[in-house]
């Protein structure tokens, strides 16, 4: 069946340090691939996306780029702020239907210290 | 635009009682889902309506149900609530189609005592 796989957590780095969050994925078909971003008390905001392979989704300098030979979609970003502080969320949309349902990994909790 | 509206954000039920939580889809978005996070489960689907049918639906027990409206708001409804159900329940819209990105509101935080 269709799942994805993220680092478990949490993260901790100091500012300004460069952060990896692993994502593994296996799907049927060809799936389209996301980051959702939720900040404490809040909703999930979606951080950025890509629909085929090879696509580099990029927002706010974090950056993944689909990767089928590997199935995976590791989000990086070169320098991170306190504010980037939040819990992740990869996710794919179930490929080959009409649906929009998302499976999501089960969260890497980020923090950034000054 | 106004984004994804839930309500309530907040509230607390008694084991045993019935609980509506009310989702409005952004404007233009037909397909409406509903998404529960719990720290144990993580996020899981619900079920996903386009146009007032069910199209997709995630392996909760029938105690969970929802419909569409015909102005695409959406309600999700839980009977006989568990002390298990505990969690944030999240409403989401698209436009229709896998690739488009689906957009949250800020959840609605149900606590069964």
């Amino acid at each position: 069946g269709n799942s994805v796989t993220q680092m478990e957590g949490p993260v901790t780095l100091s500012e300004e340090a460069f952060l990896t969050i692993n994502c593994t994925y296996t799907a049927t078909g060809y799936p389209s691939l996301f980051w959702y971003v939720q900040y404490p008390g809040e909703g999930l905001q979606l951080l950025l996306k890509a629909t085929k392979a090879d696509d580099k989704g990029s927002n706010k300098g974090f950056e993944a780029t689909y990767r089928k030979e590997t199935t995976s979609f590791h989000l990086e970003k070169g320098s991170v702020q306190v504010s980037d502080s939040a819990v992740y969320f990869c996710a794919l949309s179930r490929a080959n239907q009409a649906g929009t349902a998302l499976i999501f990994g089960k969260g890497t909790t980020l923090s950034v210290s000054s | 635009k106004a984004g994804v509206t839930q309500t309530p954000r907040y509230l607390i039920k008694t084991r045993g009682q019935q609980v509506t939580l009310s989702c409005s889809p952004i404007s233009g978005h037909r397909s409406v889902s509903w998404y529960q996070q719990t720290p144990g489960q993580g996020l899981q689907f619900l079920f996903e309506y386009f146009s007032e049918t069910q199209r997709n639906k995630g392996n909760f027990p029938g105690r969970f149900s929802g419909r569409q409206f015909s102005n695409s708001r959406s309600e999700m409804n839980v009977s006989t609530l568990e002390l298990g159900d505990s969690a944030l329940y999240l409403c989401a819209s698209s436009l229709q189609g896998a690739g488009n990105t689906i957009y949250f509101g800020e959840g609605s935080w149900l606590t069964v005592v």
